[in-house]
Protein backbone atom coordinates (compact mmCIF):
# COMPACT_ATOMS: atom_id res chain seq x y z
CA UNK A 1 0.00 0.00 0.00
CA UNK A 2 1.49 3.25 -0.90
CA UNK A 3 1.88 5.38 1.88
CA UNK A 4 3.16 9.39 1.36
CA UNK A 5 4.87 11.08 4.05
CA UNK A 6 5.03 15.18 3.92
CA UNK A 7 7.79 17.16 6.02
CA UNK A 8 7.58 19.28 7.78
CA UNK A 9 4.64 19.30 9.25
CA UNK A 10 4.64 22.66 9.98
CA UNK A 11 6.53 25.66 8.70
CA UNK A 12 6.59 29.21 9.46
CA UNK A 13 9.24 31.73 7.75
CA UNK A 14 9.76 35.44 7.13
CA UNK A 15 8.38 37.44 4.00
CA UNK A 16 10.73 37.22 0.92
CA UNK A 17 12.59 33.73 2.19
CA UNK A 18 13.10 31.07 0.03
CA UNK A 19 12.14 27.59 1.17
CA UNK A 20 11.34 23.78 0.10
CA UNK A 21 8.40 21.30 1.27
CA UNK A 22 9.35 17.53 0.92
CA UNK A 23 7.07 14.77 -0.19
CA UNK A 24 8.10 10.76 -0.19
CA UNK A 25 6.40 7.99 -0.79
CA UNK A 26 7.10 4.00 -0.85
CA UNK A 27 5.98 3.02 -4.13
CA UNK A 28 8.22 4.30 -6.84
CA UNK A 29 5.84 2.95 -9.38
CA UNK A 30 3.45 6.06 -9.82
CA UNK A 31 1.40 7.39 -12.48
CA UNK A 32 1.70 11.09 -11.85
CA UNK A 33 2.34 13.52 -8.42
CA UNK A 34 0.36 16.48 -7.96
CA UNK A 35 0.91 19.24 -5.59
CA UNK A 36 -2.15 20.84 -4.46
CA UNK A 37 -2.72 23.82 -1.85
CA UNK A 38 -5.29 23.78 0.33
CA UNK A 39 -6.58 27.02 2.61
CA UNK A 40 -8.61 26.65 5.69
CA UNK A 41 -12.04 25.38 5.00
CA UNK A 42 -11.76 25.58 1.44
CA UNK A 43 -11.11 22.57 -0.76
CA UNK A 44 -7.91 21.85 -2.87
CA UNK A 45 -6.78 24.17 -5.53
CA UNK A 46 -4.02 22.17 -8.02
CA UNK A 47 -0.28 23.90 -8.62
CA UNK A 48 1.60 21.56 -10.50
CA UNK A 49 1.63 18.23 -11.92
CA UNK A 50 4.31 16.46 -12.47
CA UNK A 51 4.14 12.69 -15.11
CA UNK A 52 6.17 10.20 -14.05
CA UNK A 53 8.50 10.89 -17.27
CA UNK A 54 9.00 13.74 -16.22
CA UNK A 55 11.63 15.51 -13.45
CA UNK A 56 10.26 18.48 -12.98
CA UNK A 57 7.76 21.25 -13.48
CA UNK A 58 7.34 25.35 -12.98
CA UNK A 59 4.86 27.77 -12.34
CA UNK A 60 5.58 31.25 -11.66
CA UNK A 61 7.48 31.28 -7.93
CA UNK A 62 6.88 27.27 -7.79
CA UNK A 63 8.80 24.42 -8.85
CA UNK A 64 8.12 20.70 -8.31
CA UNK A 65 10.74 18.04 -8.66
CA UNK A 66 10.43 14.44 -9.08
CA UNK A 67 13.00 11.31 -7.91
CA UNK A 68 11.20 8.13 -8.83
CA UNK A 69 13.48 6.14 -7.93
CA UNK A 70 14.16 7.69 -4.39
CA UNK A 71 10.43 7.88 -3.80
CA UNK A 72 11.18 11.99 -3.40
CA UNK A 73 9.38 14.86 -4.66
CA UNK A 74 10.33 18.74 -3.45
CA UNK A 75 8.32 21.52 -3.87
CA UNK A 76 10.19 25.10 -3.72
CA UNK A 77 8.74 27.89 -3.35
CA UNK A 78 10.69 31.78 -3.81
CA UNK A 79 10.58 34.40 -2.22
CA UNK A 80 8.11 33.47 -0.43
CA UNK A 81 4.50 36.21 0.49
CA UNK A 82 2.28 36.42 3.01
CA UNK A 83 -0.22 35.21 0.57
CA UNK A 84 1.41 32.10 0.19
CA UNK A 85 0.05 31.06 3.86
CA UNK A 86 -1.84 27.28 3.79
CA UNK A 87 -1.61 24.23 3.42
CA UNK A 88 0.11 21.95 0.61
CA UNK A 89 -0.37 18.67 -0.18
CA UNK A 90 1.05 16.00 -2.37
CA UNK A 91 -0.47 12.95 -3.91
CA UNK A 92 0.45 10.33 -6.04
CA UNK A 93 -1.72 7.94 -8.07
CA UNK A 94 -0.26 5.02 -8.67
CA UNK A 95 -0.06 2.69 -12.17
CA UNK A 96 -2.56 -0.04 -11.63
CA UNK A 97 -5.34 2.18 -9.81
CA UNK A 98 -6.83 5.31 -9.53
CA UNK A 99 -6.74 5.73 -5.67
CA UNK A 100 -4.66 9.17 -5.13
CA UNK A 101 -2.94 9.32 -2.26
CA UNK A 102 -2.05 12.42 -0.17
CA UNK A 103 0.23 13.04 2.42
CA UNK A 104 -0.89 14.92 5.31
CA UNK A 105 0.58 18.06 3.91
CA UNK A 106 2.36 20.82 5.38
CA UNK A 107 1.09 24.40 7.26
CA UNK A 108 3.09 26.88 5.90
CA UNK A 109 2.85 30.74 7.40
CA UNK A 110 4.63 33.44 5.47
CA UNK A 111 4.99 36.42 8.38
CA UNK A 112 4.87 39.80 6.85
CA UNK B 1 -20.06 24.40 -14.71
CA UNK B 2 -16.31 26.30 -14.22
CA UNK B 3 -15.73 24.39 -11.66
CA UNK B 4 -16.62 21.34 -9.33
CA UNK B 5 -19.35 22.31 -7.37
CA UNK B 6 -20.50 20.55 -3.91
CA UNK B 7 -23.59 20.95 -1.89
CA UNK B 8 -24.47 21.95 0.44
CA UNK B 9 -21.18 23.21 1.98
CA UNK B 10 -22.35 22.64 5.55
CA UNK B 11 -24.89 19.52 6.75
CA UNK B 12 -25.42 19.28 10.48
CA UNK B 13 -27.36 16.35 11.24
CA UNK B 14 -28.34 13.91 14.19
CA UNK B 15 -26.92 10.59 14.58
CA UNK B 16 -28.85 7.86 12.74
CA UNK B 17 -30.43 10.43 9.88
CA UNK B 18 -29.61 10.12 6.69
CA UNK B 19 -27.38 12.42 4.69
CA UNK B 20 -26.56 12.71 0.81
CA UNK B 21 -23.88 15.12 -0.63
CA UNK B 22 -23.98 16.07 -4.02
CA UNK B 23 -21.51 16.55 -6.61
CA UNK B 24 -21.45 18.58 -10.14
CA UNK B 25 -17.83 17.65 -11.61
CA UNK B 26 -17.13 19.86 -14.14
CA UNK B 27 -18.73 19.98 -17.83
CA UNK B 28 -17.65 16.66 -19.94
CA UNK B 29 -15.09 15.04 -17.36
CA UNK B 30 -15.49 11.62 -16.98
CA UNK B 31 -13.84 10.50 -13.65
CA UNK B 32 -15.25 11.62 -10.72
CA UNK B 33 -13.51 10.99 -6.89
CA UNK B 34 -15.09 11.34 -4.07
CA UNK B 35 -12.69 12.07 -0.53
CA UNK B 36 -12.84 12.36 2.89
CA UNK B 37 -10.77 14.92 5.07
CA UNK B 38 -10.15 14.94 8.40
CA UNK B 39 -9.09 17.78 10.35
CA UNK B 40 -5.24 18.15 10.19
CA UNK B 41 -5.00 15.09 8.15
CA UNK B 42 -4.44 14.61 3.46
CA UNK B 43 -8.07 13.77 1.91
CA UNK B 44 -8.23 9.78 2.24
CA UNK B 45 -10.11 8.21 -0.84
CA UNK B 46 -13.70 6.70 -1.03
CA UNK B 47 -14.95 6.04 -4.77
CA UNK B 48 -14.09 6.70 -8.26
CA UNK B 49 -16.22 6.91 -10.96
CA UNK B 50 -15.68 6.25 -14.52
CA UNK B 51 -18.57 7.37 -16.24
CA UNK B 52 -21.47 5.88 -14.88
CA UNK B 53 -20.33 3.16 -13.24
CA UNK B 54 -17.61 2.97 -10.06
CA UNK B 55 -14.37 1.65 -10.87
CA UNK B 56 -12.92 1.50 -7.84
CA UNK B 57 -14.81 1.30 -4.44
CA UNK B 58 -12.43 0.04 -2.09
CA UNK B 59 -12.25 3.07 0.03
CA UNK B 60 -16.17 3.13 1.32
CA UNK B 61 -15.40 2.40 4.51
CA UNK B 62 -18.53 0.23 5.43
CA UNK B 63 -22.09 -0.23 3.97
CA UNK B 64 -23.66 2.48 5.72
CA UNK B 65 -21.82 4.69 2.74
CA UNK B 66 -22.90 4.48 -0.87
CA UNK B 67 -22.35 6.43 -4.03
CA UNK B 68 -24.37 6.88 -7.71
CA UNK B 69 -23.68 8.49 -10.68
CA UNK B 70 -26.55 7.65 -12.35
CA UNK B 71 -26.10 9.99 -16.03
CA UNK B 72 -22.30 9.92 -15.72
CA UNK B 73 -22.47 13.37 -14.57
CA UNK B 74 -23.65 14.72 -11.37
CA UNK B 75 -22.84 12.13 -8.31
CA UNK B 76 -24.39 11.62 -4.97
CA UNK B 77 -22.66 10.46 -1.87
CA UNK B 78 -25.34 8.48 0.56
CA UNK B 79 -24.67 8.19 4.27
CA UNK B 80 -27.28 6.01 6.33
CA UNK B 81 -27.21 5.96 10.09
CA UNK B 82 -25.02 8.68 10.42
CA UNK B 83 -21.95 8.31 13.69
CA UNK B 84 -20.34 11.10 15.30
CA UNK B 85 -17.45 9.44 13.23
CA UNK B 86 -18.50 10.54 10.07
CA UNK B 87 -18.15 13.90 11.07
CA UNK B 88 -15.36 15.11 8.35
CA UNK B 89 -15.35 17.45 5.11
CA UNK B 90 -16.62 15.22 1.75
CA UNK B 91 -14.72 16.34 -1.09
CA UNK B 92 -15.55 15.56 -4.66
CA UNK B 93 -12.68 15.66 -7.56
CA UNK B 94 -13.10 15.64 -11.32
CA UNK B 95 -10.84 14.76 -14.44
CA UNK B 96 -10.81 14.40 -17.99
CA UNK B 97 -8.85 11.50 -17.90
CA UNK B 98 -10.22 8.41 -20.30
CA UNK B 99 -9.35 5.02 -20.80
CA UNK B 100 -8.03 4.59 -17.50
CA UNK B 101 -5.06 7.02 -17.55
CA UNK B 102 -5.55 9.32 -15.07
CA UNK B 103 -5.02 13.44 -15.51
CA UNK B 104 -4.97 16.69 -13.42
CA UNK B 105 -7.79 16.62 -10.65
CA UNK B 106 -9.78 19.55 -10.00
CA UNK B 107 -11.49 19.62 -6.22
CA UNK B 108 -14.65 20.94 -4.74
CA UNK B 109 -14.68 23.19 -2.01
CA UNK B 110 -16.24 20.46 0.25
CA UNK B 111 -19.25 19.32 1.93
CA UNK B 112 -18.68 19.85 5.86
CA UNK B 113 -20.68 17.32 7.68
CA UNK B 114 -21.18 17.30 11.59
CA UNK B 115 -22.93 14.35 13.01
CA UNK B 116 -24.56 15.56 16.57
Amino acid sequence: KQEVTQIPAALSVPEGENLVLNCSFTDSAIYNLQWFRQDPGKGLTSLLLIQSSQREQTSGRLNASLDKSSGRSTLYIAASQPGDSATYLCAVIPYNNNDMRFGAGTRLTVKP
Amino acid sequence: GAGVSQTPSNKVTEKGKYVELRCDPISGHTALYWYRQSLGQGPEFLIYFQGTGAADDSGLPNDRFFAVRPEGSVSTLKIQRTERGDSAVYLCASSSNRAGNTGELFFGEGSRLTVL
